[in-house]
């Protein structure tokens, strides 16, 4: 079946450390994005990636980075500049198409917390 | 399980009833909204889409209403069951900003009494 994978679904991060999340689909979308929930807020929008090699920043960036070597591969690295790290990430893919919009295909979420 | 929001907005159903979820939207530039179904721990499901040139949009039990006079979008959910409890969000696709991506309201929380 295709789908969308997040793993781990728990991590934890030592103060200091960088730790990437990773994030696999086999829909053959051409979008991938990345998403931070925190409790009592919405979705905020973290990266996203219109095709390969491309990625664009979105409303949180500062203390992540993100790469798009693959179709099927967008991993998020949550560095040590990202001061309140502990939240649940969720990525995301979709077709895109001129002058269309589809829906995304969520993944089940990554549990970061600092210890 | 996880809590995916400890401050949201609550709407309490019986079992049976119809539900109707509220989102308010600002920009008036938005041209896509869709509805997610978010359970505790889990990625939000799509749940139903509309486009700005329809008022209204029907699914299996699900009803999404779009007013663009007063930006506001609602979700109906017919004969609510257990199931149907969950965190609720709208999402818009605003045009003409350049951004490639949905924003994502802060959602509404269902919780159905058997």
């Amino acid at each position: 079946d295709g789908g969308i994978t997040q793993s781990p679904k728990y991590l934890f991060r030592k103060e200091g450390q960088n730790v990437t999340l990773s994030c696999e689909q086999n829909l053959n979308h051409d979008a991938m994005y990345w998403y931070r929930q925190d409790p009592g807020q919405g979705l905020r929008l973290i990266y996203y990636s219109q095709i390969v090699n491309d990625f664009q920043k979105g409303d949180i960036a500062e203390g992540y980075s993100v790469s798009r070597e693959k179709k099927e591969s967008f991993p998020l690295t949550v560095t040590s500049a990202q001061k309140n790290p502990t939240a649940f990430y969720l990525c995301a893919s979709s077709r895109t198409g001129t002058g269309h919009n589809y829906g995304y295909t969520f993944g089940s979420g990554t549990r970061l917390t600092v210890v | 399980g996880e809590s995916v929001g400890l401050h949201l907005p609550t709407l309490s159903v019986q079992e049976g009833d119809n539900s109707i979820i509220n989102c308010a939207y600002s920009n008036s530039a938005s041209d896509y909204f869709i509805w997610y179904k978010q359970e505790s721990g889990k990625g939000p499901q799509f749940i139903i889409d509309i486009r700005s040139n329809m008022d209204k949009r029907q699914g299996q039990r699900v009803t999404v209403l779009l007013n663009k006079t007063v930006k506001h979008l609602s979700l109906q959910i017919a004969a609510t069951q257990p199931g149907d409890s969950a965190v609720y969000f709208c999402a818009e696709n605003i045009r003409d900003t350049g951004r490639r991506a949905l924003t994502f309201g802060s959602g509404t929380r269902l919780q159905v009494q058997p």
